[in-house]
């Protein structure tokens, strides 16, 4: 089946430091991969996707490579801010199978300090 | 912006009423989707409606019923619910099918508390 491999949380940042969060999925074919954001009390937003192999997402400063060689879907963001704290789920989107479900990683939470 | 329009924002409901929510979007989507999060973990797929007939009820306990009244509106019947169903409802939509760069957009959700 389906999954998706996220780092845990929480991670705190400073202010302007470089972030990572690792995303990994297992699937069959060749998936669109997507990175949500979650403000406390708030929805879902889409953050970026990519839709094939090499693939680059970006948005708001932050990047995602589709790497089917690593299956895998990092973010990234250069300098982060206060307002970047919030928790991010990476997901994917069968393209075969696995019906019209998105399938969740577990979330990583990240809060930026000053 | 969110497209997809969730309303109410906050509801506190007994264990003996009936309630709505209520979800809206003007994207042209066709699939339709009801998901339940609790705090902390990712949201939890609830139904799947394409083309405005059911087409994904993940064993949802049948205190929770959804209605397709239209391509745009989606609803949320509660009834009987207990308090471990409180969790924010998230109604989301996007195309439907297994098409390549199909998206789905979620809404703000419903912070549903049942007391």
């Amino acid at each position: 089946g389906n999954s998706v491999t996220q780092m845990e949380g929480p991670v705190t940042l400073s202010e302007e430091a470089f972030l990572t969060i690792n995303c990994t999925y297992t699937a069959t074919g060749y998936p669109s991969l997507f990175w949500y954001v979650q403000y406390p009390g708030e929805g879902l937003q889409l953050l970026l996707k990519a839709t094939k192999a090499d693939d680059k997402g970006s948005n708001k400063g932050f990047e995602a490579t589709y790497r089917k060689e690593t299956t895998s879907f990092h973010l990234e963001k250069g300098s982060v801010q206060v307002s970047d704290s919030a928790v991010y789920f990476c997901a994917l989107y069968p393209l075969t199978g696995g019906g019209n479900k998105l399938t969740f990683g577990t979330g990583t939470q990240l809060k930026v300090e000053l | 912006d969110t497209e997809v329009t969730q309303t109410p924002k906050h509801l506190v409901m007994g264990m003996t009423n009936k309630k709505s929510l209520k979800c809206e979007q003007h994207m042209g989507h066709r699939a339709m989707y009801w998901y339940k999060q609790k705090a902390k973990k990712p949201p939890e797929l609830m139904f799947v409606y394409s083309y405005e007939k059911l087409s994904i009820n993940e064993s949802v306990p049948s205190r929770f019923s959804p209605e397709c009244p239209n391509s745009s509106l989606l609803n949320l019947h509660l009834h009987a619910l207990q308090p471990e169903d409180s969790a924010l409802y998230l109604c989301a939509s996007s195309r439907s099918g297994l098409v390549r760069g199909n998206t789905i957009y979620f809404g703000e959700g419903s912070w549903l508390t049942v007391v």
